[in-house]
């Protein structure tokens, strides 16, 4: 079975300033889908970014970007410029790519930004 | 747009009690999923509902069921409520198609917050 682990639960950052947020997956399958979903005070999930396991190209989105290692097993977030907007729960998520329709998540980094 | 939207947003019943939790999907969207979020965790699948019919299910016991109406929007239903189902319930809605692109991606409503005593 697949598992996903966040190993920090808490994280700040300066705002302006750039942090990274762990992210380490269990699989045996060789294509699958990984996410970062941010889960702000209001509770709405939002999906931040995506990977294809068969991409080997880093995903961004703006200031949003991935550190996909695939013999690691790592799916690292890294957020740049930081901004008070960004504190929220994010959250790691893995799919495989069919026979499957649940996502897995890991229990989640708080992502703190100070003024 | 409407995006999806779920009711109530908060509720409080106790043990033993019955509860429903409804859901209408993101407009285009015919497959929603429901998750259970205790606090400090991460989601957890409860099951999906696709064309009116539960396609999958995760770990979670027969007490908690679901249904899909013609216009796709979705009912879970908890009985016999116990502590420890004291959570925020997601509703993520998505198009059928599995494989391939796009990937199934998930949009979520503001959750349901169960409390019970």
């Amino acid at each position: 079975a697949q598992t996903v682990t966040q190993s920090q639960p808490e994280m700040s950052v300066q705002e302006a300033e750039t942090v990274t947020l762990s992210c380490t997956y269990d699989t045996s399958e060789s294509d699958y889908y990984l996410f970062w979903y941010k889960q702000p005070p209001s509770r709405q999930m939002i999906l931040v970014i995506r990977q294809e396991a068969y991409k080997q190209q880093n995903a961004t989105e703006n200031r949003f970007s991935v550190n996909f290692q695939k013999a690691a097993k790592s799916f690292s977030l890294k957020i740049s410029d930081s901004q008070l907007g960004d504190a929220a729960m994010y959250f790691c998520a893995y799919r495989s790519p069919s026979g499957t329709y649940k996502y897995i998540f890991g229990t989640g980094t708080r992502l703190k930004v100070l003024a | 747009d409407a995006g999806v939207t779920q009711s109530p947003t908060h509720l409080i019943k106790t043990r033993g009690q019955q509860v429903t939790l409804r859901c209408s999907p993101k407009s285009g969207h015919d497959t929603v999923s429901w998750y259970q979020q205790a606090l400090g965790q991460g989601p957890q699948f409860i099951f999906q509902y696709y064309e009116e019919e539960e396609r999958q299910r995760g770990n979670f016991p027969d007490r908690f069921s679901g249904h899909q109406f013609p216009n796709y929007s979705s009912e879970l239903n908890v009985n016999a409520l116990l502590l420890g189902d004291s959570a925020l319930y997601l509703c993520a809605s998505s198009t059928g198609r599995l494989s391939g692109y796009p990937t199934g991606e998930l949009f979520f409503g503001e959750g349901s917050r169960l409390t019970v005593l």
